[in-house]
């Protein structure tokens, strides 16, 4: 089946402008969650959505980072006036339902680039 | 310092070597605990979930230490294939927190 697929494969973007990207997980999957990829920093949790609880924003870095997943299913995330050390791969995972044990499968994610 | 430790590497092994990579992870309240392996430019995928009584699949076989806050991943006879970058993670809840990658460049 499918599996999961994030827009666009890559973004160019100067600095200051603002950026969404997308998420379409594995139909059926009631969690989602947003991962970044920089150089030097490995990979990171930005933050998660477990069907209608409010979702675990604990690390988002900003508050210009903020993300939204409408009718349980696709997600954006968007990052407002954005800056050089936005540039990073973000990666996107969902799985059954959120919980330690669960197989999170990823997205080929997005490749940000901020001049 | 990282919720999860990891030696960059990279390891340079031929082919047929036996490998062992290693982490450690600072959150004792972490409940499960993964492998994971990245291709270049790939996005991560599970290897193996890590359990207390170690687990094995294949040439692959994992190992958790939980009062030490260790894990391990030994790789047997390894493969030109298995040349990537092997991610350790933990999750204390939903999350995963992921070390920063060991590589692993296996050569003919």
């Amino acid at each position: 089946g499918a599996g999961v697929s994030q827009s666009p494969s890559n973004k160019v973007t100067e600095k200051g402008k603002d950026v969404e990207l997308r998420c379409d997980p594995i139909s059926g999957h009631t969690a989602l969650y947003w991962y970044r990829q920089s150089l030097g920093q490995g990979l990171e949790f930005l933050i998660y959505f477990q069907g209608n609880s409010a979702p675990d924003k604990s690390g988002l870095p900003s508050d210009r980072f903020s993300a939204e997943r409408t009718g349980g299913s696709v997600s954006t995330l968007t990052i407002q006036r954005t800056q050089q050390e936005d540039s990073a791969v973000y990666l996107c995972a969902s799985s059954l339902s959120a919980g330690s044990y669960n197989e999170q499968f990823f997205g080929p994610g997005t490749r940000l680039t901020v001049l | 310092r990282k919720e999860v430790e990891q030696d960059p590497g990279p390891f340079n092994v031929p082919e047929g070597a036996t490998v062992a990579f290693n982490c450690t992870y600072s959150n004792s309240a972490s409940q499960s605990f993964f492998w994971y392996r990245q291709d270049c430019r790939k996005e991560p995928k599970l290897l193996m979930s890590v359990y207390s009584s170690g687990n094995e699949d294949g040439r692959f076989t994992a190992q958790l230490n939980r009062a030490s806050q260790y894990i391990s991943l030994l790789i047997r006879d390894s493969k030109l294939s298995d040349s990537a970058t092997y991610l350790c993670v933990v999750s204390p809840t939903g999350k995963l927190i992921f070390g920063q990658g060991t590589t692993l460049q296996v050569k003919p």
